[in-house]
């Protein structure tokens, strides 16, 4: 089974400062896709970016972009010029090519300081 | 492409009640899924529709919970004899397919009194 883990449950910055959001996890498999979703306070939970394991380049959706380590397993998100509008929980998550579930992490809470 | 929509957004009831929720999808999406969130937590997969059929559901579904999605349209969920470890936010994702990311619907609060 795939596992996981953020192990920074809280983060707070400063805006327009840069911040790195850590995620691992655990998988036998070659084939897969990694995700970062958002969820702010009360709304739902919106796709953020996604890096297909494959693919060596990492994924950059404007001020976000991932550092995908595939041997390390590791998935770090990074927020550059940070806004308010991006206080939320980040969620990591896993999905096996050819099984849609997605395994989620814990989260991180992040805050944005004005 | 108006979203996922989830209702009730906020279901309380007495322990013990019957509860269902309904998840529309975006539109000719053909996958569904079924997701539980408890505080402090990520989701957690419940179940999963392709079209009208369910291939695969979690062990974390107890035989006091089914899922339907008839004609491959809408779903709904029925917890019956519901339990306070039931209390939890119930969220909902439809998907167009292949490895197109999935969209959440805001999702259902069930509080247990």
């Amino acid at each position: 089974a795939q596992t996981v883990t953020q192990s920074q449950p809280e983060m707070s910055v400063q805006e327009a400062e840069t911040v790195t959001l850590s995620c691992t996890y655990d998988t036998s498999e070659s084939n897969y896709y990694l995700f970062w979703y958002k969820q702010p306070p009360s709304r739902q939970m919106i796709l953020v970016i996604r890096q297909e394991a494959y693919k060596q380049q990492n994924a950059t959706e404007n001020r976000f972009s991932v550092n995908f380590q595939k041997a390390a397993k590791s998935f770090s998100l990074k927020i550059s010029d940070s806004q308010l509008g991006d206080t939320a929980m980040y969620f990591c998550a896993f999905m096996n090519t050819g099984n849609e579930k997605l395994t989620f992490g814990t989260g991180t809470r992040l805050t944005i300081i004005p | 492409d108006t979203g996922v929509s989830q209702d009730p957004r906020h279901k309380i009831t007495k322990r013990g009640q019957n509860v269902t929720f309904r998840c529309d999808p975006i539109s000719e999406h053909n996958r569904l899924y079924w997701y539980r969130q408890t505080l402090g937590q990520g989701p957690e997969f419940l179940t999963y529709f392709q079209n009208e059929a369910q291939l695969e559901k979690s062990r974390l579904l107890s035989d006091r919970f089914s899922a339907e999605r008839p004609k491959g349209s809408f779903s709904t969920l029925e917890i019956q004899r519901t339990e306070q470890g039931d209390s939890a936010m119930y969220l909902c994702a439809s998907q167009g397919g292949g490895n197109q990311p999935q969209h959440f619907g805001d999702g259902t609060r069930l509080s247990i009194l």
